[in-house]
């Protein structure tokens, strides 16, 4: 979506290794999230930001660390990748939910 | 526990008429709910949104409807078309949402001609 950028967009890495995914916007939106879709479970909060520096733990947050070192950029790590993190990873950001979240394209993570 | 409901995982309507989709929530401090739409391989694209203070939204084709009472929100398409097939997301946050949205599983909606 125009104003927001994951990349990669497409990843496959092995059990064990290190992970990271980036979130970029050029909206200038103070709040920023990591969201999970997996079949059957809907989209599941990991982690979010509400300013640099500053963030929490979402629904799902074991195994995954964020960073926020810029406003425009929100990056979510896994320390050691596992099968079960294999799905596919939604950054957003807002203002506010009264303005809703706008969402990213994703990125497909597969752990092999 | 789940406390964003949405227990249709899928729904068929024909082309033209109405499409009814429901979520269900348990948080009766949920203050503002939200529908998003997803296509395959895409993000979710945010729809339309009520807050508890109302009862009703409309904006063009897409109404929701919001029961307090019931802890139940409804989203009604009038008239349905092909470009509506899509997965459907009840969304619902509490205190202005800045520590995120709680989402259900969805409902894959399927319009058919």
């Amino acid at each position: 979506d125009a104003g927001i950028t994951q990349s990669p967009r497409h990843k496959v890495t092995e059990t064990g290794t290190p992970v990271t995914l980036r979130c970029h916007q050029t909206e200038n939106h103070r709040y920023m999230y990591w969201y999970r879709q997996d079949p059957g479970h809907g989209l599941r909060l990991i982690h979010y930001s509400y300013g640099v520096k500053d963030t929490d733990k979402g629904e799902v947050s074991d195994g995954y660390s964020v960073s926020r070192s810029k406003t425009e950029d929100f990056l979510l790590t896994l320390e050691s990748a596992t099968s079960s993190q294999t799905s596919v990873y939604f950054c957003a950001i807002s203002e506010s939910a009264v303005h809703g979240y706008t969402f990213g394209s994703g990125t497909r993570l597969t752990v092999v | 526990d789940q406390q964003v409901k949405q227990n249709s995982p899928s729904l068929s309507v024909q082309e033209g008429r109405i499409s009814i989709l429901n979520c269900d929530y348990t948080n009766s401090m949920f203050d503002y709910f939200l529908w998003y739409k997803k296509y395959p391989a895409e993000g979710p694209t945010f729809l339309i949104s009520i807050s508890s203070i109302k009862d009703k939204n409309e904006d063009g084709r897409f109404t929701v409807f919001l029961n307090k009472s019931a802890k139940h929100l409804s989203l009604h398409i009038v008239p349905s078309q092909p470009g509506d097939s899509a997965v459907y997301f009840c969304a619902a946050s509490e205190g202005g949402g800045a520590d995120g949205l709680t989402f259900g599983k969805g409902t894959h909606l399927i319009i058919q001609p």
